[in-house]
């Protein structure tokens, strides 16, 4: 089983749509979440990071832990095409190690 | 804002050839880490170095080296390039777990796209 789990999509919605990208991992070791956005042909961005369960907020996006369930969301309301991209979850056991999913591509139609 | 600067967006080298990628940042980070990313197996890590002249392996060491002399700079070096290290290198760079920036994440450059014929 892989430590980090996400579906590779493509994910299809047209603009305006909230879109829900997800992330499941195994080790309850895990402490801090983060969500890149990565364009084609560029390096991953960070959007999104937190290290407790809940919800974290910041303009459009939203990221959401659930660690008794060892999942995590992305959520992203009112979706633009200029959304379209790849999203990869990340997680950290608190060392120097950096676990990251697939990504999920991410296509937002006008 | 973080920058990371790979010094080429693209790299076509031969099969045997001994290649070297360089990766430059500056915000005076300690860790630093090299990846590669492949279609359906995500980002893999290489070599990273928490500080300068220190380097540990990652996942997947096997036909690189790397080089640290300075804090800002850390190099990738294919020994002796085959065509099955065809791939997107990717350089990051944070700071280091225990400091008052406990646990930043990772910053990352645009990528090298390296093509071994």
């Amino acid at each position: 089983q892989k430590e980090v789990e996400q579906d590779p999509g493509p994910l299809s919605v047209p603009e305006g749509a909230i879109v829900s990208l997800n992330c499941t991992y195994s080790n309850s070791a895990f402490q801090y979440f983060m969500w890149y956005r990565q364009y084609s042909r560029k390096g991953p961005e960070l959007l999104m990071y937190t290290y407790s369960s809940g919800n974290k907020e910041d303009g459009r996006f939203t990221a959401q832990v659930d660690k008794s369930s060892k999942y995590i969301s992305l959520f992203i309301r009112d979706s633009q095409p200029s959304d379209s991209a790849t999203y990869l979850c990340a997680i950290q056991d608190g060392g120097f190690k950096t676990i990251f999913g697939a990504g999920t591509r991410l296509f937002v139609k006008a | 804002d973080v920058k990371v600067t790979q010094s080429s967006r693209y790299l076509v080298k031969r099969t045997g050839e001994k290649v070297f990628l360089e990766c430059v940042q500056d915000m005076d980070h300690e860790n630093m880490f090299w990846y590669r990313q492949d279609p359906g197996l995500g980002l893999r890590l290489i070599y990273f170095s928490y500080d300068v002249k220190m380097k540990e392996k990652g996942d997947i060491p096997e036909g690189y080296s790397v080089s640290r002399e300075k804090k800002e700079r850390f190099s990738l070096i294919l020994e002796s390039a085959s065509t099955n290290q065809t791939s997107m290198y990717l350089c990051a760079s944070s700071f280091p777990s225990g400091t008052e920036t406990y646990n930043q994440p990772q910053h990352f450059g645009d990528g090298t796209r390296l093509s071994i014929l």
